[in-house]
């Protein structure tokens, strides 16, 4: 069984930082791309970053570029977003999400970790 | 960027009911579009890729088509559980771009 387990969220100051993990299981990891998607309070989905298989590809939404860095760990399963210098506009459920092979389309997703940025 | 524009933002229906959702480009996108299904406090569920291809385990009540700029979800015959959020997806270029959602309530 596909699973997707995120993990990492919380409440946060401005200005402060978290790490973000995935842990999926129950597919060959090292050979999809993955992704993370939010979604803000009461709104509409927004992707946030892409990464390639092996990892040497990775694509930002230019509201995160420069605070936001992708990783992943094919031996160890995992995703990792660290962001950091967050904003109140960051408070989102994060996601992360696996593409398709075929028109990367998203085809399975984790139950999200909250981020709430706040003083 | 590419924008996607869906219509309507909301909609009620009734059980049986024929549903149609449209989801427009704003710019060519062949048939890299695909159709979620969001309900309240779980993640968004893959029901549709590449503009008409159903995803595996979902009713063939649900089906899409169009290509290019113009797509359009339906569902033929709504059920209890299709009361939901419903979101299109362009694949074809970065960044990947959401229609704002379509919202379908009990009427």
């Amino acid at each position: 069984e596909v699973q997707l387990v995120e993990s990492g969220g919380g409440l946060v100051q401005p200005g402060g930082s978290l790490r973000l993990s995935c842990a999926v299981s129950g597919f060959t990891f090292s050979s999809y791309e993955m992704n993370w998607v939010r979604q803000a309070p009461g709104k509409g989905l927004e992707w946030v970053s892409y990464i390639s298989a092996t990892g040497d590809t990775i694509y930002y939404a230019d509201s995160v570029q420069g605070r936001f860095t992708l990783s992943r760990d094919n031996a160890k399963n995992s995703l990792y977003l660290q962001v950091n210098s967050l904003r109140a506009e960051d408070t989102a459920v994060y996601y992360c999400a696996r593409a398709t092979m075929v028109v990367a389309a998203f085809d399975y997703w984790g139950q999200g970790t909250l981020v709430t940025v706040s003083s | 960027d590419i924008q996607m524009t869906q219509s309507p933002s909301s909609l009620s229906a009734s059980v049986g009911d024929r549903v149609t959702i449209t989801c427009r480009a704003s710019q060519s996108i062949t048939s890299y579009l695909n159709w979620y299904q969001q309900k309240p406090g779980r993640a968004p569920k893959l029901l549709i890729y590449a503009a008409s291809t159903l995803q595996s385990g979902v009713p063939s009540r649900f089906s899409g088509s169009g290509s290019a700029t113009d797509f359009t979800l339906t569902i033929s015959s709504l059920q209890p559980e299709d009361f939901a959020t419903y979101y299109c997806q362009q694949s074809y270029s970065t960044p990947s771009t959401f229609g704002q959602g379509t919202k379908v309530e009990i009427k």
